[in-house]
């Protein structure tokens, strides 16, 4: 079946670093691949998606790339903030479905 | 624009006993979820309706968890008798569909602690 593999957290990054948040996938199909994030307190929300192969979604800085030949879809952001504190899931959502799978998140911690 | 409500936002219960949360999703969205989410793990699909019909509940525990969208509205997901297994987080989403479309809109979840 469907599933969703991320990088183990917490990430622990300084104001202003580089962030990479990485995701693979694995489908019987040609998934359409999503970034939720949930801030503290709040519900998820979506961050950004891609549809097809080499669509870059993007949304407040951040960045991901659908790569078919690798499955993959890693979240970068060049400058992180401490509003950027959150737990971010990697979904994928398969042909002819609405629903999500889910990864199973990255909390990611930003220090001034 | 309103949000999708749940409610309670917390609720202690002992095993065996049981429980129900209430969403209330947005507006016009005809597509309605309830997802699991255990500590540590990705939320996890219960059951998806489309209007009050149900679309997918393969993974939904259908010996203690039922869950109804009278109206094609607000839903109820009910658990009963509870199992200490049982503790997570209950979020309810809401769509306005299209395959694939995979924006969902979250509630802020209810959270289930059984002792």
């Amino acid at each position: 079946g469907d599933s969703v593999t991320q990088m183990e957290g917490p990430v622990t990054l300084s104001e202003e670093a580089f962030l990479t948040i990485n995701c693979t996938y694995t489908a019987t199909g040609y998934p359409s691949l999503f970034w939720y994030v949930q801030y503290p307190g709040e519900g998820l929300q979506l961050l950004l998606k891609a549809t097809k192969a080499d669509d870059k979604g993007s949304n407040k800085g951040f960045e991901a790339t659908y790569r078919k030949e690798t499955t993959s879809f890693h979240l970068e952001k060049g400058s992180v903030q401490v509003s950027d504190s959150a737990v971010y899931f990697c979904a994928l959502s398969d042909l002819g479905y609405s629903t999500l799978t889910f990864g199973k998140g990255t909390m990611l911690l930003v220090s001034p | 624009e309103a949000g999708v409500a749940q409610s309670p936002r917390y609720k202690i219960i002992e095993k065996r006993q049981s429980v129900a949360f209430w969403c209330n999703p947005i507006s016009g969205h005809a597509t309605l979820y309830w997802y699991q989410q255990i500590l540590g793990q990705g939320p996890k699909l219960l059951i998806q309706f489309q209007n009050n019909g149900v679309v997918d509940d393969s993974q939904l525990p259908k010996d203690r968890f039922s869950a109804e969208r009278l109206k094609g509205v607000d839903s109820t997901l009910k658990i009963q008798p509870a199992k200490l297994e049982d503790s997570a987080v209950y979020l309810c989403a809401s769509s306005a569909g299209g395959v694939g479309s995979g924006e969902l809109f979250f509630g802020e979840g209810s959270r289930l602690t059984v002792l």
